[in-house]
């Protein structure tokens, strides 16, 4: 079935600094690939999407590029701020066509001023 | 812009008793979905709904649990007898028809307590 495997958490960074979040992930067929985002005491909000091999999804500063060789899909950003932290999911869907998301565990990012 | 929204924001329960959760999809979404999170843990689907009936569900969607859509508008998710373990936040999320990249809308969530 598939999977999805993010980094270990939780990251600190100071203001200012970059951030990367390791995503890999296992599936059948041709996934679409999101980051979510879940502020402290609100949902889930779609930050990021790619949906085929090699595309970049873009937001907020925020960037992943479908990579299908490696099966991951990386979130990256050059300069984080204090209001970025957050939890950060990583998710897929397919294999069927009602599309329901596999996430990963999240990371817990914590940005110092 | 249109949300999904969720009711009640948190709700405590006795184990052993009925809950009942609400949501209000997007109006032209089509495809429906309830997921949980326990607390520090992973986002868990549970099931997905789609023309009136359950087109997926997971191991965690055992009988205790059911979904209905009374009135064309709101989502529900009951529990019969609930139980320590369903302590969780649970999301609703719709989806539109068409949606050729699957993007879900999720609600605010319910924080589920059972005491």
């Amino acid at each position: 079935g598939n999977s999805v495997t993010q980094m270990e958490g939780p990251v600190t960074l100071s203001e200012e600094a970059f951030l990367t979040i390791n995503c890999t992930y296992t599936a059948t067929g041709y996934p679409s690939l999101f980051w979510y985002v879940q502020y402290p005491g609100e949902g889930l909000q779609l930050l990021l999407k790619a949906t085929k091999a090699d595309d970049k999804g873009s937001n907020k500063g925020f960037e992943a590029t479908y990579r299908k060789e490696t099966t991951s899909f990386h979130l990256e950003k050059g300069s984080v701020q204090v209001s970025d932290s957050a939890v950060y999911f990583c998710a897929l869907t397919g294999g069927t066509s009602y599309g329901k998301l596999t996430f990963g565990q999240g990371t817990i990012l914590t940005v110092h001023p | 812009e249109p949300e999904v929204t969720q009711t009640p924001s948190h709700q405590v329960t006795q184990m052993g008793q009925e809950v009942i959760l609400r949501c209000v999809p997007i109006s032209n979404h089509l495809y429906f979905y309830w997921y949980r999170q326990i607390l520090g843990q992973k986002v868990e689907f549970l099931v997905s709904f789609y023309n009136n009936e359950i087109s997926e569900k997971s191991e965690i969607f055992d009988d205790q649990f059911s979904v209905e859509r009374p009135d064309g508008s709101n989502f529900t998710l009951k529990i019969r007898s609930t139980k320590l373990e369903d302590s969780a936040m649970y999301f609703c999320a719709s989806r539109p028809r068409g949606s050729l990249d699957n993007e879900q809308f999720f609600g605010p969530g319910t924080r589920l307590t059972v005491l």
